[in-house]
């Protein structure tokens, strides 16, 4: 069973624009979660999405937004880009909702530098 | 406010040695699940090893266990025989069985491991 996929590995963009990043869950895997990754901040959770609704949001800004399809698939975006945005984003996808030891499984995560 | 602490962010161990990582968490609930997860230089994140909160007994995974103490919200993990391939960045983690937390993961901001040969 392939494990979770983000495209782009990488990207790079300045201060202002917007960006979309894309995460591929585990085939039959309903949740996918974002987290940003900084030095020294560990994992800040972003946002949850469970069978194409948001289901928990974390402490940042409008900017971040997401979404998921009927696929599962799941996109984030970050519009009006800053310097702090720069960061590992990273994706998690678990089988299903909130009860047991759901294990998340991590994707290889974008890495975005914000010039 | 949920937290999670690691409060060594660098530790070495000697290969074939072991190693304890610490961590302590905070949180006002009684049932959550615990998890330590390891993150290889670019690579995936993948799960060590989980401890349920109602569960008395310490996990193990091979070489891996726990050292859970509720009372005192802490969750250590020891790595027994050190191997070159335990270099990483470990996170500790815990989670809420609620439903409006879903599937988030309260994070601690890491340990880096170096295992010398």
């Amino acid at each position: 069973k392939a494990g979770v996929t983000q495209t782009p590995r990488y990207l790079i963009k300045t201060r202002g624009q917007q960006v979309t990043l894309s995460c591929s869950p585990i085939s039959g895997h309903r949740s996918v979660s974002w987290y940003q990754q900084t030095p020294g901040q560990g994992l800040q959770f972003l946002f949850e999405y469970f069978s194409e609704t948001q289901r928990n949001k974390g402490n940042f800004p409008g900017r971040f937004s997401g979404r998921q399809f009927s696929n599962s698939r799941s996109e984030m975006n970050v519009s009006t880009l800053e310097l702090g945005d720069s960061a590992l984003y990273l994706c998690a996808s678990s089988l299903t909702g909130t009860g047991g030891r759901n294990e998340q499984f991590f994707g290889p995560g974008t890495r975005l530098t914000v010039l | 406010a949920q937290t999670v602490t690691q409060s060594q962010p660098e530790m070495s161990v000697q290969e074939a040695e072991t190693v304890t990582l610490s961590c302590t968490y905070d949180t006002s609930e009684s049932d959550y699940y615990l998890f330590w997860y390891k993150q290889p230089p670019s690579r995936q994140m993948i799960l060590v090893i989980r401890q349920e909160a109602y569960k008395q007994q310490n996990a193990t995974e091979n070489r891996f266990s726990v050292n859970f103490q509720k009372a005192a919200k802490s969750f250590s993990l020891k790595i027994s025989d050190s191997q070159l391939g335990d270099a990483a960045m470990y996170f500790c983690a815990y989670r809420l069985p609620r439903v409006d937390t879903g599937n988030q993961f309260y994070f601690g901001t890491g340990t880096s491991l170096t295992v010398i040969p």
